[in-house]
């Protein structure tokens, strides 16, 4: 069984621009979460998906979005991109029922200069 | 946020040593945790995992260990191997989907 593949695995931008990454879960995976990692603050839920409708959210600005597809699949979106932006992007997936363990992809890194 | 990541603390151990990495969770709510190891380069990869409603777990030569009275969890790893040098990380949920909060991660250092 593949494992949750994310695209692109390594991005460069400039402050002001935009970017969309994605996230393909798990066949038969039904949430996908997102999470940033920086030396800094760690790791820190962002958002989950789930059945194309966000169950949960972090305490992140409007600036991060997502969306997910009717296939699972899910993309994360960040606006007028900030030099603190820079972060390894993780996207896990789950079944879908609450307290399960998650399955985490390689993730995004996202250099913003 | 609810994970501060400051300063990485690093435990080396000597090759066939056992290892013991420790964790202190913030909510007495939390009723489901994991253990992730990261190595480098890649996204955290699943160790184990415990529900509240026990207090120890063990898996192939990895143990879980929970202490509700003192909110502390610890992760055993049994005749530690230098594939077992990475990032390990706690991770807590309150019964609240899949929104984990992560401890800051302890770096293993594992010498031949």
């Amino acid at each position: 069984k593949a494992g949750v593949t994310q695209t692109p695995r390594y991005l460069i931008k400039t402050r002001g621009q935009q970017v969309t990454l994605s996230c393909s879960p798990i066949s038969g995976h039904r949430s996908v979460s997102w999470y940033q990692q920086t030396p800094g603050q760690g790791l820190q839920f962002l958002f989950e998906y789930f059945s194309e409708t966000q169950r949960n959210k972090g305490n992140f600005p409007g600036r991060f979005s997502g969306r997910q597809f009717s296939n699972s699949r899910s993309e994360m979106n960040v606006s007028t991109l900030e030099l603190g932006d820079s972060a390894l992007y993780l996207c896990a997936s789950s079944l879908g029922t609450s307290n399960e363990k998650l399955f985490f992809g390689s993730g995004t890194q996202l250099s913003v200069l | 946020g609810e994970s501060v990541g400051l300063h990485l603390p690093t435990l080396s151990v000597q090759e066939g040593d056992n290892s013991i990495i420790n964790c202190a969770y913030s909510n007495s709510a939390s009723d489901y945790f994991i253990w992730y190891k990261q190595e480098s380069g890649k996204g955290p990869q699943f160790i184990i995992d415990i529900r509240s409603n026990m207090d120890k777990r063990q898996g192939q030569r990895v143990t879980v260990l929970l202490n509700k009275t003192v909110k502390h969890l610890s992760l055993q790893i049994a005749a530690t191997q230098p594939g077992d040098s990475a990032v390990y990380f706690c991770a807590e949920n309150r019964h609240n989907f899949n929104k984990f909060y992560f401890g800051s991660g302890t770096k293993l250092n594992v010498k031949p």
